[in-house]
């Protein structure tokens, strides 16, 4: 069975832009949830999907914002993009929720 | 607030000794646990988790994980460590099985000497 993949794994964009990301999960899984992960915040979740609708959703500005197609693939979009924003993003998939959640490698989104 | 804390920012073994990661949480209730390895430039792997029952789980590379209730903790180990393991370790609590919202904590580097 094929991981998680996500796309683009790198990414350089300049302040004021926007970028999308996408993930795609594993076959099958209809949870998609996203992380940022940063050397001073570490990994903080930022929303998650289920079935094309978002179930949950962290603590981060309007700017951050995603969405779930009806396969299972997921984007999320960050508008006016700040250099606090330059992070590792990270989504994993999971059938339901929590159990045998998978991550993808992740997009490295660098802001300059 | 929900929280989870690795004491151990920086940890450095010999190959071949055993390994203890720390993990405590502050929750009300008793959380679903999980401990996540990452490797440079990875993304997180899996390498155990707690849902119920017996609270000494085994994982995957010959780590376990013993949650204690009444300390809050859910600490890695490994009998003897491998080169191969040095990597980032992230100690992670989920509220409900019924969302993917996981809390993490700051994680812990391993280094492990020759």
């Amino acid at each position: 069975k094929a991981g998680v993949t996500q796309t683009p794994r790198y990414l350089i964009k300049t302040r004021g832009q926007q970028v999308t990301l996408s993930c795609s999960p594993i076959s099958g899984h209809r949870s998609v949830s996203w992380y940022q992960q940063t050397p001073g915040q570490g990994l903080q979740f930022l929303f998650e999907y289920f079935s094309e609708t978002q179930r949950n959703k962290g603590n981060f500005p309007g700017r951050f914002s995603g969405r779930q197609f009806s396969n299972s693939r997921s984007e999320m979009n960050v508008s006016t993009l700040e250099l606090g924003d330059s992070a590792l993003y990270l989504c994993a998939s999971s059938f339901e929720g929590l159990r045998e959640q998978y991550f993808g490698p992740g997009t490295r989104l660098t802001v300059t | 607030a929900q929280s989870v804390t690795q004491p151990d920012i920086h940890i450095t073994v010999s190959e071949g000794a055993s390994l203890e990661l720390r993990c405590n949480y502050s929750y009300g209730a008793t959380p679903y646990l999980f401990w996540y390895v990452q490797s440079p430039g990875q993304g997180l792997q899996l390498l155990l988790k707690y849902f119920s029952g017996d609270t000494l789980v085994q994982g995957i590379k010959g780590f376990e994980a013993e949650f204690k209730r009444s300390q809050s903790s859910f600490n890695l180990r490994k009998p003897s460590v491998h080169w191969s393991d040095a990597a980032e370790y992230f100690c992670a609590v989920g509220l409900s099985s019924n969302t993917g919202k996981l809390i993490f904590g700051q994680g812990t580097t391993l280094q492990v000497k020759p």
